[in-house]
């Protein structure tokens, strides 16, 4: 019973890495979803994918890629990375019109 | 666009006694959903609760109670009889659902401390 899962859950960048974060849900839901939550704050979109083979920018998408690779899995990649993108990253998915958010356990990312 | 505040940064109840975590919302769509997500300590993300902007009566879930007054565009969270493990941030969220592209909007969040 899977669920969401994100990999990794913890990681460390020097400033200008690259890397992926990855995601895969089991539950045959349409639309995923990519948050970053800074500390004491709420969590803000960075994309979403609403069906497979779709993609589309949230809140705070600058500086991350996507790709909705199939109906499983949603990658978010940090090209160069930056201390401002130091955050816990939630991915996300959920059936389609309704229903709740089902979440990861969250990604650390932390850039030095 | 949508919006959602959460005016209680943190917030403190004793054991056993009702607690309301107040959210309000802004919005022009005309069918949302708004939602509460618990997260204790861990970090994991879980979700309590769920009223649509159409339904008649306020959602409940066990010790979980969803106080919505559409007009005052408010949706308080209120949970009956505190445990210890009620200690969590708890965050409001709305999204559009009358389609698939809906996004979810979240406030930014009320810390409870439940104190024995």
């Amino acid at each position: 019973n899977a669920g969401v899962t994100q990999t990794p859950k913890f990681q460390v960048l020097k400033t200008g890495q690259s890397m992926t974060l990855q995601c895969a849900q089991d539950m045959n839901h349409n639309s995923m979803y990519w948050y970053r939550q800074d500390p004491g704050m709420g969590l803000r979109l960075i994309y979403y994918s609403a069906s497979e083979g779709t993609t589309d920018k949230g809140e705070v998408p600058n500086g991350y890629n996507v790709s909705r690779l199939n109906k499983r899995e949603f990658s978010l990649r940090l090209e160069s990375a930056a201390p401002s993108q130091t955050s816990v990253y939630f991915c996300a998915s959920n059936p389609g019109t309704t229903g709740e958010l089902f979440f990861g356990e969250g990604s650390r990312l932390t850039v030095l | 666009a949508q919006k959602i505040t959460q005016t209680q940064p943190g917030m403190f109840v004793q054991e056993k006694e009702a607690v309301t975590l107040d959210c309000t919302y802004d919005t022009s769509d005309p069918s949302y959903g708004l939602f509460w997500y618990k997260q204790p300590s861990s970090g994991e993300m879980i979700f309590l609760i769920y009223q649509g902007s159409y339904d008649q009566q306020n959602a409940t879930e066990g010790r979980y109670s969803l106080n919505f007054q559409k007009a005052r565009k408010s949706a308080n969270l209120v949970i009956s009889a505190s445990q210890l493990g009620d200690s969590a941030m708890y965050f409001c969220a709305m999204r559009r659902v009358d389609t698939n592209a809906g996004k979810s909007t979240f406030g930014d969040g009320t810390t409870l401390t439940v104190k024995p």
